[in-house]
This record gives structure tokens, C-alpha cells and sequence, in this order.
């Protein structure tokens, strides 16, 4: 399995800052011959599913705000939520689905 | 508009079966492979495994290989996950995820309670 380890496992930040989670995985979720991450991003709030966020990497899904972002590559991997807003306090998990799929621990996002 | 439609919450007792259910609609069921999630109470997501309608390829994480069965009915736009011999440690929320390489779609979850 490739194990996702996320950092940190949570964190407070004041409404309208910057919150930036890191993903690392035991090895590169990179494609060669596509050149792409086989990285995705989920938020989960409370009492609900997961929902996707971004996906190879760096693509954000419809309806998704753009305060949202992904970067990274190979093994190293972050989502970034700008401008935090009170709804965005959620647990996130990043997964990689280049093998069998596996999610990283969960970071979890409170209002400083 | 795509769902999924996951059946409702469970209580049983430890060597008890189960069978739980993920109805698709809005799509084209059979294309899609579908997933199942664990998620333990307070905890993180950990994949299951995968199958795909169309043809009933199965896969298991294999932690979880033998531990539960997967299937699907392609005549009702249903999959399963099912146990013959529940534990306690089977406790947990149980979600059903589809929409290609990654989850777009998720069920509502299937609480799943054993307890003696």
C-alpha cells in the first residue's frame, strides 16, 4: 500500500486567513506517460459524506470555490483554503489513486 | 442528477449477518465501478474495495479479503456489502462512493452497530 501521511493533524485559523494542509505519500503518485498526480482532496463535515474537492492534483471540481487549491507534485502535496470561512471548518483528507486506494489521516480545520 | 441511496442503520449482535445496500440512479450504473469506505467512530477513511456492475469484477483491499463480500445487481442498480459473522469491531459508518478514478458521488453512509 502506499501510505498518505498528512500534516498536521489539525489546525485553527482566523476567518479570512490562509489554512494549508500538506500530504506526503511512501511513494510517487506521479503517471509518467500522462504526467499526472493521482492525488485527490475530500472535505468532511460533520454528520456528512466526503466531498471532493480537487482531484490530479490540482484540479478543483465544479462548484467548488477557487479560495480552494491544490499544488504538488510526485510525493509532496498541499491544499490550500484561502480567505477560511466558517463553513469550510471540516475534516480534509487527501488519497491517492494511482494503486489501491488510500487516504491520508484526516486534518481537521477549526476557526481560530 | 446522480444519487446514491444507502440503506438504513443497522444493529446487530457479534456472529450476526448482514447485507447493506447502495442504490445508484442518474447513471449509467453498470459503467462506473463502485466503492465501499469504512469509516470507524472518530476516525479516517479507509477503502474497501471496488466493483464494477458491468461485469461483476470485484477487488478487496486485503485487509479486508474474506472479511466482507461485495456484489452488485445490475437488474436494480444496487450493490451490497455483506458480512456472514459480524464483529464488534465491524462497528463503524459504511459509505458507498462512485464517479470514475476518484469519489464524486457518495452515498449517505450505512450505520453499522454491533454490540452484544
Amino acid at each position: 500500500d502506499i501510505v498518505m501521511t498528512q500534516s498536521p493533524d489539525s489546525l485553527a485559523v482566523s476567518l479570512g486567513e490562509r489554512a494549508t494542509i500538506n500530504c506526503k505519500s511512501s511513494q510517487s503518485v506521479l503517471y509518467s506517460s500522462s504526467n499526472k498526480n493521482y492525488l485527490a482532496w475530500y472535505q468532511q463535515k460533520p454528520g456528512q459524506p466526503p466531498k471532493l474537492l480537487i482531484y490530479w492534483a490540482s484540479t478543483r471540481e465544479s462548484g467548488v470555490p477557487d479560495r480552494f487549491s491544490g499544488s504538488g507534485s510526485g510525493t509532496d502535496f498541499t491544499l490550500t483554503i484561502s480567505n477560511l470561512q466558517a463553513g469550510d471548518v471540516a475534516v480534509y483528507y487527501c488519497q491517492q489513486y494511482y494503486t489501491t486506494p488510500t487516504f491520508g489521516g484526516g486534518t481537521k480545520v477549526e476557526i481560530k | 442528477e446522480v444519487r446514491l441511496v444507502q440503506s438504513g442503520a443497522e444493529v446487530k449482535r457479534p456472529g450476526e449477518s448482514l447485507k447493506i445496500s447502495c442504490k445508484g440512479s442518474g447513471y449509467s450504473f453498470t459503467s462506473f465501478w463502485i466503492g465501499w469506505v469504512r469509516q470507524m467512530p472518530g476516525k479516517g477513511l479507509e477503502w474497501m474495495g471496488i466493483i464494477y456492475p458491468g461485469d461483476s469484477d470485484t477487488r478487496y483491499r486485503p485487509s479486508f479479503q474474506g472479511q466482507v463480500t461485495i456484489s452488485a445487481d445490475e437488474s436494480i442498480n444496487t450493490a451490497y456489502l455483506q458480512w456472514s459473522s459480524l464483529k464488534v469491531s465491524d462497528t463503524a459508518m459504511y459509505y458507498c462512493a462512485t464517479g470514475g478514478e476518484v469519489y464524486k458521488y457518495w452515498g449517505q453512509g450505512t450505520l453499522v452497530t454491533v454490540s452484544s
